[in-house]
Formats: structure tokens, C-alpha cells, sequence
């Protein structure tokens, strides 16, 4: 299995730009999450999919923040307008829940380095 | 709300020793999973061991274990022998009871000395 694959890996854009971030997750998944790590605030969760349908999106900072799962296979996390301040590594990742299995681990992506100037 | 604290933002350790980093976490959840990632400097999450609140014996995974302490809230990882590829960041991780989230502490930076 190819693992959680994300696009841009690196992506350096101006101020005011809009931004989308691409995220394939692992096949038979049904949960994905999009999370964010900063120096000073760590890794954040901003929202996570369960079955295609957002299930809680509280961490979104503002709503120039939005993310789509239009499939099992693609999500997309878009900012518009970009900020310096959104600066950041994005990861998606994906699990697979069940009734059965709770809890289990999510698999990330390698992340896409976000740079606003 | 949950949290996850660990409390030594780094760490210095001589090749093959053992190492314990600390996680502590605070819920009111019966029922919750406790993970541990290690993100290496090129800046992947890797998942290592996982431990259900209730399982009754600690989790282990090859040179990784989790002690879990239950009525202490701690979930601290140990690493025996340690490699100098174990360098790296280590993450604990809280999944709350009902919801498939992640929660992450702050990190430990672990470094490994030759």
C-alpha cells in the first residue's frame, strides 16, 4: 500500500493567495483527519471525516479555513486568503474504524510544508 | 476536554541504554486509546504502540513498551537499547472515548549519543 499521500509536499505562496492542499488517504479507510503542527502551538487537529462526512471541525481556526471529502479517496483542505500566520505543516491521515476496533492508529501522510509570505 | 501532557521537552541518552519518556493525560472517559508517534527530522509521524484503557497488560511492540498506569493517568513509553536512530521527536497521543481524534501532547526531543 502506497500509505497516505499528499500533494504539495512544499508549497511557498503570497500573502492574500489561495491555497489547496490534496490528500489521498489509504484505501479501505473510513476516517480522515487533517492536522496541523506549528513550533508554538504543536499538532492540532483542525478537522476530521468519518464515512466522507465531517464529523467535527472545531479546530478550523476562521472560515477562510475549509476542507471537502468529496470521496473515500480525496479530501482537500483550502485556504482563502492565505495568512503569514498559516504558516505551518499540514498532515493528513487516515484510519479505519469499526465497531469492533475503536481506537486505532491513524496512518499520516508526510505532510505538506505550508510557507505564506 | 483532554489533555496530554508531557513534561521533559528533551532528552540526552547514551547509546543502548534504556529510555522512559513521560506521558501523562487527563480525562473523565471511561473508555480512550493512548498512542505514541516518533517524527524523525525528515518530518514523518510514525505510529509505534498503542494501549487500550482497558487492557490489562501493557502493550508491547519489539523494543517499544508502554507502561501504563492507569490510576496515575500515565502512559510512558520506554525504548530499550536505544538506537542512534531513535533520534527523534516522540509525540503521545490521546484518543477520547467516542471519537476517532487524536490528541498530541507537546513532544520529547530524544537525542541518542554515540
Amino acid at each position: 500500500d502506497a500509505g497516505v499521500i499528499q500533494s504539495p509536499r512544499h508549497e511557498v505562496t503570497e500573502m492574500g493567495q489561495e491555497v489547496t492542499l490534496r490528500c489521498k488517504p489509504i484505501s479501505g479507510h473510513n476516517s480522515l483527519f487533517w492536522y496541523r503542527q506549528t513550533m508554538m502551538r504543536g499538532l492540532e487537529l483542525l478537522i476530521y471525516f468519518n464515512n466522507n462526512v465531517p464529523i467535527d471541525d472545531s479546530g478550523m481556526p476562521e472560515d477562510r479555513f475549509s476542507a471537502k471529502m468529496p470521496n473515500a479517496s480525496f479530501s482537500t483542505l483550502k485556504i482563502q486568503p492565505s495568512e503569514p500566520r498559516d504558516s505551518a505543516v499540514y498532515f493528513c491521515a487516515s484510519s479505519l474504524r469499526g465497531l469492533v476496533v475503536p481506537n486505532t492508529e491513524a496512518f499520516f501522510g508526510q505532510g505538506t510544508r505550508l510557507t505564506v509570505v | 476536554a483532554q489533555k496530554i501532557t508531557q513534561t521533559q521537552p528533551g532528552m540526552f541518552v547514551q547509546e543502548k541504554e534504556a529510555v522512559t519518556l513521560d506521558c501523562t493525560y487527563d480525562t473523565s472517559d471511561q473508555s480512550y486509546g493512548l498512542f505514541w508517534y516518533k517524527q524523525p527530522s525528515s518530518g514523518e509521524m510514525i505510529f509505534l504502540i498503542y494501549q487500550g484503557s482497558y487492557d490489562e497488560q501493557n502493550a508491547t511492540e519489539g523494543r517499544y513498551s508502554l507502561n501504563f498506569q492507569k490510576a496515575r493517568k500515565s502512559a510512558n513509553l520506554v525504548i530499550s537499547a536505544s538506537q542512534l536512530g531513535d533520534s527523534a521527536m516522540y509525540f503521545c497521543a490521546m484518543s477520547p472515548q467516542g471519537a476517532q481524534k487524536l490528541v498530541f501532547g507537546q513532544g520529547t526531543r530524544l537525542t541518542i549519543n554515540p
